[in-house]
């Protein structure tokens, strides 16, 4: 079946760049959401097609896609920062979530 | 303000059924795609089913076709999943979202609704 592959975790100092990936075959030419979960909470959208940021979305997220990988950076991450990632694209008939990333800020 | 309540979660054997139920308010209803994802205990979301505007398109996850509907009345700004057959594996907390399909994104999520298939 088809998967969208994420790094299990990604561990980032207060004040540095986090970046998480999100790949598989049928990314190109197709658009990646991305959304945040804390403990306890429902998944809020961070970033849409790619690299457009929702309202009230803090600029330190930012988007980009090349070929078979999506990706979000986190700079200047935050404790606030630190959740579940999860990315997720549209496959003609199905929506596919990736594997998700668990962002620690140490 | 956008609102998404779902309801309708409880504890089912195995083999059973129950009727998710998700109450829109704050935004015109009849404008979106709206979409069912679930989350297992301590695993990832995972996509269950999705329905255009006025309910002509429907999709679902390989694993709840045809044991699932997803359904939708405009008129009352209400989204419902049926759920038969259901299986220990169906255990999850099931939220419902509103879509923006041109764009893949889904950018209101309710607080979602616990099923538990346990005998």
């Amino acid at each position: 079946s088809y998967e969208l592959t994420q790094p299990p975790s990604v561990s980032v100092s207060p004040g540095q760049t986090a970046s998480i990936t999100c790949s598989g075959d049928k990314l190109v030419n197709r658009f990646a959401s991305w959304y945040q979960q804390k403990p306890g909470q429902s998944p809020v959208l961070v970033m849409y097609q790619d690299s457009e940021r929702p309202s009230g979305i803090p600029e330190r997220f930012s988007g980009s896609s090349s070929g078979f990988t999506a990706t979000l950076t986190i700079s200047g991450t935050q404790t606030v920062d630190e959740a579940d990632y999860y990315c997720l694209a549209w496959d003609s008939s199905t929506y596919i979530f990736g594997t998700g990333t668990k962002v620690t800020v140490l | 303000e956008v609102q998404l309540v779902e309801s309708g979660g409880n504890l089912v054997q195995p083999g059973g059924s129950l009727r998710l139920s998700c109450a829109a308010s704050g935004f015109t209803f009849s404008s979106y795609w709206m979409t069912w994802v679930r989350q297992a205990p301590g695993r990832g979301l995972e996509w269950v089913a999705n329905i255009k505007l006025d309910g002509s398109d429907k999709y679902y996850l390989d694993a709840v076709r045809g044991r699932f509907t997803i359904s939708r009345d405009n008129a009352k700004n209400s989204l419902y999943l049926q759920m038969n057959s259901l299986r220990v594996e169906d255990t999850a907390v099931y939220y419902c979202a509103r879509e923006t399909h041109s764009s893949t994104r889904l950018d209101f999520w309710g607080q979602g609704t616990h099923v538990t298939v346990s005998s």
